[in-house]
């Protein structure tokens, strides 16, 4: 089945402990994509991957980081959580291309994160 | 700066009728992409209906279409016979063509009532 996949999918964690949210695409796209969603604010991109070893930042990037060693998978770290990192966190896949479905995002199941 | 804006944070329709969502966008380029997503309660992001600036024909997935007006910047989800399952909060997108940014409105909350 092609998925994108996202774990934990639920995280509690405090100020300052470093984390990682995996995710990890079977459907051989070269675009990935972090979010995260904020209540009356929708979904802010964090930082986006064109390719393997090929990322930059969104309108968010503050506090995080990523990395894309592999074509499949496109971890968000971040190094030392805050409480205003407190969100719901969608990773999305693409494949680059016109005509078709090209462009269009393809979303995991989301991760709560809570930073006490 | 490119913009989405979704009007109304929350709407409500009887079942079996029918609703428009608004969505306007601001920006300058004239090749790019459209997009609805709607987020159901289980919080997953499910495309609605996807379209591309150059083509002028709206738009259509069975109950939902969209009225694209490219000159106005808008593009509203119309969502005809209304069903329970159609409750979600539901996010208009931007994309601009050739580049791998994308913005998304605040959402709309629809209620659909029985």
């Amino acid at each position: 089945e092609a998925q994108v996949t996202q774990n934990p999918r639920y995280l509690i964690t405090v100020t300052g402990k470093k984390l990682t949210v995996t995710c990890s695409q079977n459907m051989n796209h070269e675009y990935m994509s972090w979010y995260r969603q904020d209540p009356g604010l929708g979904l802010r991109q964090i930082y986006y991957s064109m390719n393997v070893e090929v990322t930059d930042k969104g309108d968010v990037p503050e506090g995080y980081k990523v990395s894309r060693k592999e074509k499949r998978n496109f971890p968000l770290i971040l190094e030392s959580p805050s409480p205003n990192q407190t969100s719901l966190y969608f990773c999305a896949s693409s494949f680059k291309g016109a005509g078709g479905l090209g462009d269009t995002q393809y979303f995991g199941p989301g991760t709560r994160l809570t930073v006490l | 700066a490119q913009t989405v804006t979704q009007s109304q944070p929350e709407m409500s329709v009887q079942e079996a009728e029918t609703v428009t969502l608004s969505c306007t966008y601001d920006t300058s380029e004239s090749d790019y992409y459209l997009f609805w997503y709607k987020q159901p309660p289980s919080r997953q992001m499910i495309l609605v209906i996807r379209q591309e600036a150059y083509k002028q024909q709206n738009a259509t997935e069975n109950r939902f279409s969209v009225n694209f007006q490219k000159a106005a910047k808008s593009f509203s989800l119309k969502i005809s016979d209304s069903q329970l399952g159609d409750a979600a909060m539901y996010f208009c997108a931007y994309k601009i063509t050739g580049t791998y940014k994308y913005i998304f409105g605040t959402g709309t909350r629809l209620k659909v009532l029985a």
